[in-house]
């Protein structure tokens, strides 16, 4: 097992183009979660599937933005019509459903995105 | 709306030395709380998870101790080392199939 892994690591783009990061989470893992991270800040929640299900949406998720999980494993994040605002670390991160335990979630390396 | 507040943002030690880190959250109500390592450019690596219903977690050098009443954690390293020059950030869980929110990390420097 490779653990998490996104694609590209590194994107540079122009102002209105569109972008899409690709994230295979561990393969037993259910939970696949998106996340936001700039610099000096800690992650922010973008979304989570459980399965092929995306049962939650942050806020800062425009409509710019969509995310899909097709057959339940890998994931992608798309932005469309992309602002510098845009420009950030995605992460994504997976984990089991939770147990009485609680489960340990794992992040991928992230792909970092810079608009021009 | 709960929101994690981590002190001090920077810390620089002497190898070594054994330090706190603190987090403190401001709704009681979670559900576990994790510790985590971030290395520059890098994604994060789950160092410790703690459950709601327990005090503290150990591995290796670090342990971490969670007061839900007082919504606060500490992570203790001990016998520093430049290794684990890093950032370190906590997070939070309100509830099995919610999100973790996110505190903005200290940046540790151990120095030689």
């Amino acid at each position: 097992d490779t653990g998490v892994s996104q694609n590209p690591r590194h994107k540079i783009t122009k102002r209105g183009q569109n972008v899409t990061f690709r994230c295979d989470p561990i393969s037993e893992h259910n939970r696949l979660y998106w996340y936001r991270q700039t610099l000096g800040q800690g992650p922010e929640f973008l979304t989570y599937f459980q399965n092929e299900a995306q049962l939650e949406k942050s806020r800062l998720l425009s409509d710019r933005f969509s995310a899909e999980r097709p057959k339940g494993s890998f994931s992608t994040l798309e932005i469309q019509r992309t602002e510098q605002g845009d420009s950030a670390m995605y992460l994504c991160a997976s984990s089991l459903k939770e147990r009485s335990s609680g489960n340990t979630i794992y992040f991928g390396e992230g792909s970092w995105l810079t608009v021009v | 709306k709960q929101e994690v507040t981590q002190i001090p943002a920077a810390l620089s030690v002497p190898e070594g030395e054994n330090l706190v880190l603190n987090c403190s959250f401001t709704d009681s109500a979670i559900y576990n709380l994790q510790w985590f390592r971030q290395d520059p450019g890098k994604g994060l690596t789950s160092l410790l998870l703690i459950q709601s219903s327990q005090r503290e977690q150990t591995s290796g050098r670090l342990n971490a101790s969670l007061d839900k009443s007082s919504g606060r954690s500490t992570l203790y390293i001990a016998a520093s080392q430049p290794g684990d020059s890093a950032t370190y950030l906590c997070a939070v869980k309100a509830g099995t199939a919610s999100k973790l929110t996110f505190g903005t990390g200290t940046r540790l420097q151990v120095t030689l």
